[in-house]
Parts: C-alpha cells; structure tokens; sequence
C-alpha cells in the first residue's frame, strides 16, 4: 500500500462548483500535511499546510482527520485557473528528515 | 528575493557523461532537499541537507552525490549518467525539515 494515496481523478468540474479531494496515508506518525498545487512541467506550488485539525485559506479548506488517516481538500467556487493537478503530501518517518511523502497527485479540470 | 534558482533548464547528456546541477536559495533556509519526478512515481527524495556540512541520503541516492558548502547552495552531481536518471529534478528549501518546503522551477534531464 502507498504510503499517500490520492483518486488520480480527472475531476472535470464547471466554473463556480465546489469539489472536494480526499487523500489517505498510512503513516499514524506523520505530523504535518501539505496540499501542493502543480501546473504542467512546473514546480510544485505550496497551497497549504496542514499542522493540526484543518485550516482555510479563501475558497480552500483542508481537513485533516488523524482517527480515519484522510486529509481532505475543498475548493469553492472553482475558477477556470484552478485547473492544475493537487498533490497530497505528508511528512515521513520523524519529521526531523523533511523528507516529503507524495502522493500521485488529483487532476483538475475546470471548465466554462 | 528569487527564492529556489535552479540551472540549468535543460540538459541532455549522452550515457557515462557526469554533470553538476546546481540549485541556490536566498532565503536563508537551512534545510535544502533534491527530487525527482518520473511520470506514474511522483516525486522521489534523492538526498538532502540540514545544514552547511550535513548531507544525507533520501530514497533513490545511487548514481547522485551532493555537497553543501554553504547555507545557500546544495549542487546535485551525476557521477556517470545513465538512461534511468532521465527526469525532472526539483530543488526545493525550508527554514526547518518539518515545515514546508519551496521548490525550484526543475531541470528536465535526458540522458541517451
């Protein structure tokens, strides 16, 4: 089993839905999440970070809920620019290694 | 600030060739980090740094060596180039190994 496992998707959502991402992991250790956003052949891009319960930046929000190991990701009022693939990431073995868990990352297609 | 710099964009290099990819951030982040990214794997931890002085190895460190003279720069060097090391490689930084991390535009690599 992946260590962080996300639905590859392609979402295809209109303009102004509301979509939600679910991703799982199976390290009960892992401290902290991220929600990174990437564009084609770009640099992941940091969404969010998710430290404790959830956290809510705008129309994102994250959930994270440690007794089912799922960390979630809710866009409102989806825009044509958040089309990007969403990578799910946790923080492997102690934290004090950074090393990055990532999952295969969400496809999102908004459209007119 | 520039954040994560990385060259070069681009690099093909025939099989046995050795080459230096060089990542820099102004960002006075003490932790720096090497990926790759291959289509179906995600991104994969090569080796990181800590610090100035202190390597380590990630999940796929064979074929890669890297240094870290100072706070800023973390090359990455391709000993003897082979087939498998094509990919995407992405630096990326933080100001600790248990928050989040930046990412450098990548360098797309092609070894033939």
């Amino acid at each position: 089993r992946k260590e962080v496992e996300q639905d590859p998707g392609p979402f295809n959502v209109p303009e102004g839905a509301t979509v939600a991402f679910n991703c799982t992991y199976s390290n009960s250790a892992s401290q902290s999440f991220f929600w990174y956003r990437q564009d084609c052949r770009k640099e992941p891009k940091l969404l969010m970070s998710v430290y404790s319960s959830g956290n809510e930046d705008g129309r994102f929000t994250a959930q994270l809920n440690r007794a089912s190991q799922y960390i979630s990701l809710l866009i409102r009022d989806s825009k044509l620019s958040d089309s990007a693939t969403y990578l799910c990431v946790g923080l492997g073995g102690s934290g004090n290694t950074g090393k990055l868990i990532f999952g295969q990352g969400t496809t999102l297609q908004v459209k007119p | 600030n520039a954040g994560v710099t990385q060259t070069p964009k681009f690099q093909v290099l025939k099989t046995g060739q050795s080459m230096t990819l060089q990542c820099a951030q102004d960002m006075n982040h003490e932790y720096m980090s090497w990926y790759r990214q291959d289509p179906g794997m995600g991104l994969r931890l090569i080796h990181y740094s800590v610090g100035a002085g202190i390597t380590d190895q990630g999940e796929v460190p064979n074929g890669y060596n890297v240094s870290r003279s100072t706070t800023e720069d973390f090359p990455l060097r391709l000993l003897s180039a082979a087939p498998s090391q094509t990919s995407v490689y992405f630096c990326a930084s933080s100001r600790d190994p248990r928050y989040e991390q930046y990412f450098g535009p990548g360098t797309r690599l092609t070894v033939t």
